[in-house]
């Protein structure tokens, strides 16, 4: 199975500064079709995960522009361009490139 | 809109089963996937097995295998998770999320809101 690390476990972050999380694979995601299956899901507290960013970069419609992502191969990263109040909570990194789906540990965001 | 409601929440005793069920809207049901996943408390996310909700055809985490049985109601638009011989490291919140259409490789995008499933003596 695919290992998902990501890092940090928590990050505390004044409003309107940035924040970045990093996710890192057990080995490669791209799949054979030359896509690379990393999403990035954020989770409040007793609700359910909303996808935000699939395919590396790809943002959700509706998501705000301040989430992007970046990174290829094994390498990724979730950037916040200003964090906002909304954006507490749990932030995780998927892969879907194989079964099983496995995800990153979370990391916590909170406002300093 | 692309609703997935889930049972309510259950209690069960060790060695007991539970059926957890994921009602779909706003979508035709046949055409997306759908998975199963659980998070226990501390732990990441856990997939536990996909349905095909055309054919039925499943897969399922080698973690989960010979425990875990996924089925669908066409006609109800809902899928279905059975988990057999619960032990309290059961205990956790259970997802159902939509996978893309057949034939497509993708992420998960709608999840269902959980059930919490309580396993104790």
């Amino acid at each position: 199975d695919i290992v998902m690390t990501q890092t940090p476990l928590s990050s505390s972050v004044t409003l309107g500064q940035p924040a970045s999380i990093s996710c890192t694979s057990s080995q490669s995601l791209i799949y054979s079709d030359g896509n690379t299956y990393l999403s990035w899901f954020h989770q409040r507290p007793g609700q359910a995960p909303r996808l935000l960013i699939e395919k590396i970069s790809h943002r959700l419609s509706g998501v705000p522009d301040r989430f992007s992502g970046s990174g290829a191969v094994t390498d990724f990263t979730l950037n916040i361009s200003r964090v906002e109040a909304e954006d507490v909570g749990l932030y995780y990194c998927m892969q879907a490139t194989e079964l099983p789906l496995t995800f990153g540990g979370g990391t916590k965001v909170e406002i300093k | 809109q692309v609703q997935l409601v889930q049972s309510g929440a259950e209690m069960k005793k060790p060695g007991a089963s539970v059926r957890v069920s994921c009602e779909t809207s706003g979508y035709t049901f046949t055409t997306y996937p759908l998975n199963w996943v659980r998070q226990a408390p501390g732990q990441r996310f856990e997939w536990m097995g996909w349905l095909n909700t055309g054919s039925g055809y499943t897969r399922y985490s080698r973690e989960f295998q010979g425990r875990i049985t996924i089925t669908r109601d066409t006609s109800a638009n809902t899928a279905y998770m059975e988990l057999t011989s619960l032990t309290s490291e059961d205990t956790a919140l259970y997802f159902c999320a939509r996978s893309p259409p057949i034939g497509v490789t993708g992420s998960v995008d709608y999840w269902g809101q959980g059930t919490l499933i309580t396993v104790s003596s």
